[in-house]
């Protein structure tokens, strides 16, 4: 079975600073997809990046950026020029393809507040 | 494109009481999936539909939840009897399966037990 290991349950960040979110996973598989979803207290599950394990370029999404390090089995989430509107759980998931349908695993979450 | 619509909102019940979520997929997704998220926690799925058929239900209560979708368009998610730790929120998402694995997200069904 997959899991997927969010080790930092709260972070806080200044306005306009950096701030990174760590994850890793466990798999055997080879193909799979990784992804950070953003979580407001509306509890609406909305996209912010994705990564193909297979792609060795890191996902950007505007201020959104990945650290993908597939050999270490590593997904980390920077988002720079942190805005009031970034506060939030940030969830690290990840998906493989099962019985011919893609399956996806959450971590438990980082609660993110950015500080004005 | 409409998205991935579920009801009620919100659900307040007694403990040993039933409940049920509705929820409609995006249309032509033929995978549909249910999470529960209880408070602090991460997303646990639940069961999970490839049409009709079912691909995975091995984290699913059986005794007490159950799920179906009969057409193989909308669910219905049923909990009887309902425990104090059933509380927690209930989301339905869907996605394609053979040309996109983005999972899309309903905005979720609140269930308190009291």
């Amino acid at each position: 079975a997959q899991t997927v290991t969010q080790s930092q349950p709260e972070m806080s960040v200044q306005e306009a600073e950096t701030v990174t979110l760590s994850c890793t996973y466990d798999t055997s598989e080879n193909n799979y997809y990784l992804f950070w979803y953003k979580q407001p207290p509306s509890r609406q599950m909305i996209l912010v990046i994705r990564q193909e394990a297979y792609k060795q370029q890191n996902a950007t999404e505007n201020r959104f950026s990945v650290n993908f390090q597939k050999a270490a089995k590593s997904f980390s989430l920077k988002i720079s020029d942190s805005q009031l509107g970034d506060t939030a759980m940030y969830f690290c998931a990840f998906m493989k393809l099962k019985d011919g349908s893609y399956q996806l695993t959450f971590g438990k979450g980082t609660k993110l507040s950015v500080i004005p | 494109e409409a998205g991935v619509a579920q009801s009620p909102r919100y659900k307040i019940i007694e403990k040993r009481q039933s409940v049920a979520f509705w929820c409609n997929p995006i249309s032509g997704h033929a995978t549909l999936y249910w999470y529960q998220q209880i408070l602090g926690q991460g997303p646990k799925l639940l069961i999970q539909f490839q049409n009709n058929g079912v691909v995975d239900d091995s984290q699913l209560p059986k005794d007490r939840f159950s799920a179906e979708r009969l057409k193989g368009v909308d669910s219905t998610l049923k909990i009887q009897p309902a425990k104090l730790e059933d509380s927690a929120v209930y989301l339905c998402a869907s996605s394609l399966t053979v040309s996109g694995n983005t999972i899309y997200f309903g905005e979720g069904s609140w269930l308190t037990v009291v």
